[in-house]
């Protein structure tokens, strides 16, 4: 069975830049759910979506946006860099289960440094 | 608000030195605790889930526990490839949003 896959595994971009990143959920999955990593703050919710729906959001700034397709795939977006923005970006599929989540399954990231 | 917090920050174990991570959490209605361990620089890798105080799960040398305000994840006997991060999370019932702790970081030397 397939895992959680996110591409690209490494990215570099320039301040002020935008970027896109991919997540395909492990089959019949359902729920996907962004994270971003850094050592200061550890791993910090950005959304979820749910059969197309954001369902639930974090507490970051409108230049993060995400959208689920009809099959789960998952795209996350992010305008007008900052320095800050560097770090690693997670996405997480569950099987949800008459309205709440189980446990989530991760996938490997995304390495986003922005010079 | 939720919160997740996690001790300690880092563990340095002997191989065959038992011993044990805690999670303290507040959260207004608990859905689900998890527990995952995080290599560096890979994506974090589901253990447990524990639901109700009083709970207990096992997987090889790993036990978690469940009380109403804290998780315990006990480490028997390590070895070296147990070395990784372990974070902690939560989710609640009502609003559904996963929490996570900042981690412990444990090392275990042969």
């Amino acid at each position: 069975k397939a895992g959680v896959t996110q591409t690209p595994r490494y990215l570099i971009k320039t301040r002020g830049q935008q970027v896109t990143l991919s997540c395909s959920p492990i089959s019949g999955h359902r729920s996907v759910s962004w994270y971003q990593q850094t050592p200061g703050q550890g791993l910090q919710f950005l959304f979820e979506y749910f059969s197309e729906t954001q369902r639930n959001k974090g507490n970051f700034p409108g230049r993060f946006s995400g959208r689920q397709f009809s099959n789960s795939r998952s795209e996350m977006n992010v305008s007008t860099l900052e320095l800050g923005d560097s770090a690693l970006y997670l996405c997480a599929s569950s099987w949800d289960r008459q309205g709440g989540n189980t446990e989530a399954f991760f996938g490997q990231g995304t390495r986003l440094t922005v010079v | 608000e939720d919160q997740v917090t996690q001790s300690p920050e880092a563990l340095r174990l002997q191989e065959g030195e038992s011993s044990s991570l805690n999670c303290s959490y507040t959260v207004s209605g608990l859905r689900g605790l998890f527990w995952y361990r995080q290599d560096p620089g890979k994506g974090p890798e589901f253990l447990f889930t524990l639901y109700s105080a009083g709970e207990e799960k096992e997987k090889e040398r790993l036990k978690a526990t469940l009380t109403k305000k804290e998780s315990f994840l006990h480490i028997t006997a390590p070895k070296p490839e147990d070395s990784a991060t372990y974070l902690c999370a939560v989710q609640d019932r009502g609003y559904q949003k996963v929490t996570f702790g900042t981690g412990t970081k444990l090392q275990v030397i042969p």
